[in-house]
């Protein structure tokens, strides 16, 4: 059973990188049937999609995120990871990774979660 | 890129059924057949119901069915029943091939 899980520090401060990384556990991260993504939450609001990769490396942001946001993959170590520049208390949020197939779009996967507060 | 639009709230009766709107335009939900619906419980992460407008997941219950009409989707619950009570969010692939989250609605069971 494949599983992911989010990892990083919780408290992040204002203008620095926050950074995550997400763990695949149970399966490969170098499927060619899958892509990996980063979705974020803020407290009591909905749902925000950040980004997708693949294993080779390709990659697709969001374009309102895009200037701050890295999206890089590790298959070496079954691992994909999550930087967002410059952040201030609106980065503030639930970030979840995700597996989504790459032939349509939607996510079947998901890590439970990991909340992380900018604050100085 | 804006959120897909859905009502707030939607309750209804055990048992009964209720449907969830989800709008969008022509470059999201009405272009393309690659609306997912997700369901997430309070602390919870979200769970995928129905994917590509109408599939629905090995082990979601019958009882979850999607539909796209336009650039409007729909999410009905049929047999509404009290575990169904949590927050519901659709997704659509854009022509900018980015994904976008509905506003989110919330069941509630009365």
């Amino acid at each position: 059973q494949l599983q992911l899980q989010e990892s990083g520090p919780g408290l992040v401060k204002p203008s620095e990188t926050l950074s995550l990384t997400c763990s695949v556990s149970g399966g490969s991260i170098s499927s060619s049937i899958h892509y990996w993504g980063w979705i974020r939450q803020p407290p009591g609001r909905g749902l925000e999609w950040i980004g997708s990769i693949y294993y080779s490396g390709t990659t697709y942001y969001s374009l309102s995120l895009k200037s701050r946001v890295t999206i890089s993959i590790d298959t070496s170590n079954n691992q994909f990871s999550l930087k967002v520049n410059s952040v201030t208390a609106a980065d503030t949020a639930v970030y979840y990774c995700a597996r989504k197939r790459s032939s349509t779009w939607y996510f079947d996967l998901w890590g439970r979660g990991t909340l992380v507060t900018v604050s100085s | 890129q804006s959120a897909l639009t859905q009502p707030a709230s939607v309750s209804g009766s055990l048992g009964q059924s209720i449907t969830i709107s989800c709008t969008g335009t022509s470059t999201d939900v009405g272009g393309y057949n690659y609306v997912s619906w997700y369901q997430q419980h309070p602390g919870r992460a979200p769970k995928l119901m129905i994917y590509d407008v109408s599939n629905r997941p090995s082990g979601v219950s019958s009882r979850f069915s999607g539909s796209k009409s336009g650039n409007t989707a729909s999410l009905t619950v049929s047999g509404l029943q009290a575990e169904d009570e949590a927050d519901y969010y659709c997704s659509s692939f854009t022509r900018s091939s980015t994904s976008v989250f509905g506003t989110g609605t919330k069941v509630t069971v009365l």
